[in-house]
């Protein structure tokens, strides 16, 4: 069964430290990753997608990395700031003909002051 | 339109009524996926239309659900005798087409609460 598991549930840093989220999935084939970072309230937004030949991309103070051997991702954040508390999601996409994308349930992340 | 629109933000309905969520996907996009976030848990499929081909109707929960799509744009979910546990965020995305990695563009989604 296709699984995208992700660790913490949840996290609390102070602004300005920087922190790394964890992602593992089960999902074969394997197309492409992405991160999403999801505000309350809100639908979720795409940070950075990555392919099975890349292992690091980055966005600003985002920066994901992928093992396609291990079927690992992480996401880590630089110098976080207040605006930085979201939910961020792991999605993992087949490939193909398929359609449908598998997500993890997230990373609630809360920066403090 | 710019995003993917959706109406209405918040629903309070009460146990056993209908409900009707609207989603405007971004122009051009064939592609349409409604999704549904309940607290604590990842998003959970529920249908996807490509075009004028028959919808994937799959992860519909029940037979209370159902969604159409008119004219391959609006899309309306419609929940009959709504019930607690259809409690959650319901969420439309599209893309430029199925099956491709074109992305989804997510809306903001409708937050129903039945009591």
């Amino acid at each position: 069964k296709n699984q995208v598991e992700q660790s913490p549930q949840s996290l609390i840093i102070l602004e300005g430290k920087n922190c790394t989220l964890q992602c593992n999935y089960t999902v074969s084939p394997f197309s492409n990753l992405r991160w999403y970072k999801q505000d309350t309230g809100r639908g979720p937004v795409s940070l950075t997608i990555m392919t099975f030949s890349e292992n690091t991309k980055s966005n600003g103070r985002y920066t994901a990395t992928l093992d396609a051997d291990t079927k690992q991702s992480s996401l880590h954040i630089t110098a976080s700031q207040l605006s930085d508390s979201a939910s961020y999601i792991c999605v993992v996409w087949g490939g193909g003909s398929n359609y449908k994308l598998t997500f993890g349930k997230g990373t609630l992340l809360t920066v403090n002051p | 339109g710019a995003g993917v629109s959706q109406s209405p933000s918040n629903k309070v309905t009460e146990k056993g009524k209908d409900v009707e969520l609207r989603c405007d996907p971004i122009s051009g996009h064939t592609a349409l996926y409604w999704y549904r976030q309940s607290l604590g848990q990842g998003l959970e499929f529920l249908i996807y239309f490509q075009g004028n081909s028959a919808p994937d109707k799959s992860g519909l929960p029940s037979d209370r659900f159902s969604a159409e799509r008119t004219g391959g744009s609006v899309s309306t979910l419609t929940i009959q005798r709504t019930q607690q546990e259809d409690s959650a965020v319901y969420l439309c995305a599209s893309s430029l087409e199925a099956g491709r990695d074109y992305g989804y563009t997510f809306g903001s989604g409708t937050r129903l609460t039945v009591v």
